[in-house]
């Protein structure tokens, strides 16, 4: 069965520090994996994803993320937090081609609390 | 550009009372749609999803049924609600593609008392 993990319940970082919040997952078949922020009492807003090819993948707010194959991780990166980065983070993954609903599995979540 | 309304955004219901949440999806056609609730500010469950109009999958046993009688609506339904039904509901869709993320609306706050 296809699932999501993220370690991590909460990452505190200072302002202008790099962040990493972390992301394993397991599939059956090829992994689709996804990120999304969600501010507080707001939908989840999609970040980026990986589908194939280069394994470090750009997104959206100045965020990027690393494809690890071996280790069946997709960790979340930024080089420099704001404290407006400050969120709920979430990884997802869609398990290809074992799933034809297209549907998304979620982690649990990890708070990043950036502090000024 | 597609856009995804969902409400109302809060609602408040006392136990055993029926329950009506309703999404839209505008500027896409035949998407996938899905609802997935959120409690205690943490993890996503998937409820149910819809892959054409008619056409429900549920994935948990549960107090709550859904809909989807037009191919950007997609209701989520209770004709009595438990305490145990509140929670933050997401709806979502995405165009029928591995490559599709999906997106959400921006939720409802069920309280039942």
């Amino acid at each position: 069965a296809q699932s999501v993990a993220q370690p991590e319940d909460q990452v505190n970082v200072a302002e202008g520090n790099p962040l990493t919040v972390k992301c394993t997952y397991s599939v059956s078949g090829n992994p689709y994996l996804f990120w999304y922020v969600q501010y507080p009492n707001r939908g989840l807003q999609f970040l980026l994803k990986y589908i194939t090819g280069d394994n470090l993948v750009k997104g959206s707010y100045g965020f990027e993320a690393e494809f690890n194959k071996s280790q069946t991780s997709f960790h979340l990166k930024k080089p420099s937090a704001l404290v407006s980065d400050s969120a709920l983070y979430f990884c997802a993954v869609r398990d290809i081609p074992m799933d034809s609903s297209y549907k998304l599995i979620f982690g649990s979540g990890t708070r990043l609390l950036v502090r000024p | 550009s597609q856009t995804i309304h969902q409400w109302p955004a809060t609602l408040v219901q006392p136990v055993g009372s029926p329950l009506s949440l309703e999404c839209t999806v505008e500027g896409t056609s035949n998407p996938n749609l899905y609802w997935y609730r959120q409690a205690a500010g943490r993890g996503l469950q998937l409820l149910f999803y819809s892959v054409g109009i008619g056409q429900i999958s549920s994935e948990v046993p549960q107090n709550l049924s859904a809909s989807r009688p037009q191919d950007r609506q997609f209701i989520l339904s209770s004709k009595k609600l438990l305490l145990s039904d509140s929670g933050f509901y997401l709806c979502a869709w995405s165009s029928i593609s591995y490559n599709s993320p999906l997106h959400f609306g921006n939720g409802t706050r069920l309280t039942v008392t």
